[in-house]
C-alpha cells in the first residue's frame, strides 16, 4: 500500500480484556517496528521485525504483551489482560532494511483506552 | 546511556521567526539522527535527517546542526509558518536499529 496502514484506529476495552493491534507495513518493507506513545511523551521502543524474526523484544514491558509477524507482512501485536496503565497510542513504522539510516514510516496509530 | 534529550518542551514563535529545537545525546553508538515532526492523531512523519559526519544538513526552510563532539544537534525552522505549528521528535538509531526519541517539543507559531 501506500503507506502504513493501521487497525483499529481506535479500540475502548475493560480492563483484565485481551486486545489485537494490526499493521500493515509498506510493501516490501523487511523491517517493522512497534512503539508505544503515552499522552504527551515522546515515543517509547517496544519490538522490532527483521522479516518474521523478532531479534529484539527488550522494549516489551511485560510479559503480558506479544507480537507476531507473518508472511515478512501483516503483525499483530497483543495485550493480554489489559491494564489501564496500557492506555496509549501504538504505533507501527516500517522500514525498507532495519540498517540504521534507513528511514521509518510510521502509521497514525491505534489509540487504546482502557476503562 | 540510552536517552536523547530534548528542550524546550514548547516553543512560541512569531510567523516569520526561526523556531530552534536543540537535542543532546550521550550513547556515542548513534550515528542516524532523524527529526519527525507529529500533528494531532497523526503518526510522526518524518521531516530531515543528518548523519554524524555531516555538521549540517538543509532541506528548505529546515536545518539540522550537528556538533559531534558536544553530542549534541539541534533543528532549526526558518521563516516559521503557522502550519508548522505540531510537535517536533527528535531522534536518534545506531545498531540496535529501533530509534530513541526525545520527549517533543510542541511548537505553536502564531499568525
Amino acid at each position: 500500500g501506500a503507506g502504513v496502514s493501521q487497525s483499529p484506529s481506535n479500540k475502548v476495552t475493560e480492563k483484565g480484556k485481551d486486545v489485537e493491534l494490526r499493521c500493515d507495513p509498506i510493501s516490501g518493507h523487511t523491517a517493522l517496528y512497534w512503539y508505544r506513545q503515552r499522552l504527551g511523551q515522546g515515543l517509547e521502543f517496544l519490538i522490532y521485525f527483521q522479516g518474521n524474526s523478532a531479534p529484539d523484544k527488550s522494549g516489551l514491558p511485560s510479559d503480558r504483551f506479544s507480537a507476531e509477524r507473518t508472511g515478512e507482512s501483516v503483525s499483530t501485536l497483543t495485550i493480554q489482560r489489559t491494564q489501564q496503565e496500557d492506555s496509549a497510542v501504538y504505533l507501527c513504522a516500517s522500514s525498507q532494511r532495519t540498517f540504521s539510516n534507513q528511514p521509518q514510516h510510521f502509521g497514525d496509530g491505534t489509540r487504546l483506552s482502557i476503562l | 546511556q540510552q536517552q536523547v534529550k530534548q528542550s524546550p518542551q514548547s516553543l512560541i514563535v512569531q510567523k516569520g521567526g526561526i523556531s530552534i529545537i536543540n537535542c543532546a545525546y550521550e550513547n556515542t553508538a548513534f550515528d542516524y539522527f532523524p527529526w519527525y515532526q507529529q500533528f494531532p492523531g497523526k503518526g510522526p512523519a518524518l521531516l530531515i535527517a543528518i548523519r554524524p559526519d555531516v555538521s549540517e544538513k538543509k532541506e528548505g526552510r529546515f536545518t539540522i546542526s550537528f556538533n559531534k563532539s558536544a553530542k549534541q544537534f539541534s533543528l532549526h525552522i526558518m521563516d516559521s509558518q503557522p502550519g508548522d505549528s505540531a510537535t517536533y521528535f527528535c531522534a536518534a538509531t545506531g545498531s540496535a536499529r529501533q530509534l530513541t526519541f526525545g520527549s517533543g517539543t510542541q511548537l505553536t507559531v502564531l499568525p
